[in-house]
């Protein structure tokens, strides 16, 4: 069974540095690409970014590129979504997704984590 | 980027009718889009993709349909657990990736 386990909820301060994480188990973790999915209070879903832990291929959203980083670790089959300085409007919840299908890149996100809260607030 | 419009934004209805929502693409996707259902406090749940095809584990009353703009999401019999958020995101060319602003659907 194909699961994604996501770290637990943060409360930082603004300008403090976070990472999250999101253990993929039950597939072949290189062989698929992963994502991450914004989901500020009360709004939709936004794209960040995505990897292909295989190589590390790593691609942004535009908007987002150099906001945060994105990288995996296939001997933890863990995927990270980090921050370097955090913002108030970084306040979100977050969810790693799995595509379908392995290799190309553009599937559906088939599999998703439970969701990592960030609450960023002086 | 690619703007994904979905109808209406809010439907009312009864347990056992029949719902259909609406995702309209700025332009084409081919048939590069699936259909999300979130409840509160939950993750996105896949329904469909590649416009028609359900998911794993999805039942036959959620059908799929369209292709290049113009998509469509039907529930044949509305259950309890339809009563939800559903998004449309079409994954045509990565960066372009984009959401839907989301339909609820809610009790009558």
């Amino acid at each position: 069974e194909v699961q994604l386990v996501q770290s637990g909820a943060e409360v930082k301060k603004p300008g403090e540095s976070l990472k999250i994480s999101c253990k993929g188990s039950g597939y072949s973790f290189t062989d698929y690409w992963i994502g991450w999915v914004r989901q500020m209070p009360g709004k939709g879903l936004e794209w960040m970014g995505i990897i292909y832990p295989g190589d590390s291929d790593t691609r942004y959203t535009p908007s987002l590129q150099g906001q945060v980083t994105i990288s995996a670790d296939m001997s933890m089959t863990t995927v990270y979504l980090q921050w370097s300085s955090l913002r108030a409007s970084d306040t979100a919840m977050y969810y790693c997704a799995r595509v379908y299908g392995s290799g190309p890149i553009n599937q559906a996100p088939a599999y998703w984590g439970q969701g990592t809260l960030v609450t960023v607030s002086s | 980027e690619i703007v994904m419009t979905q109808s209406p934004a809010t439907l009312s209805v009864s347990p056992g009718e029949r719902v259909t929502l609406s995702c309209r693409a700025s332009q084409s996707v081919g048939s590069n889009l699936a259909w999300f259902r979130q409840k509160p406090g939950q993750a996105p749940r896949l329904l469909i993709y590649g416009a028609s095809t359900r998911a794993t584990g999805i039942p036959a009353r959620v059908s799929g349909s369209g292709s290049g703009t113009e998509f469509t999401l039907t529930i044949s019999s509305l259950q309890s657990e339809d009563f939800a958020l559903y998004y449309c995101q079409h994954y045509n060319n990565w960066p372009l990736w984009t959401f839907g602003q989301g339909t609820t659907v809610e009790i009558k």
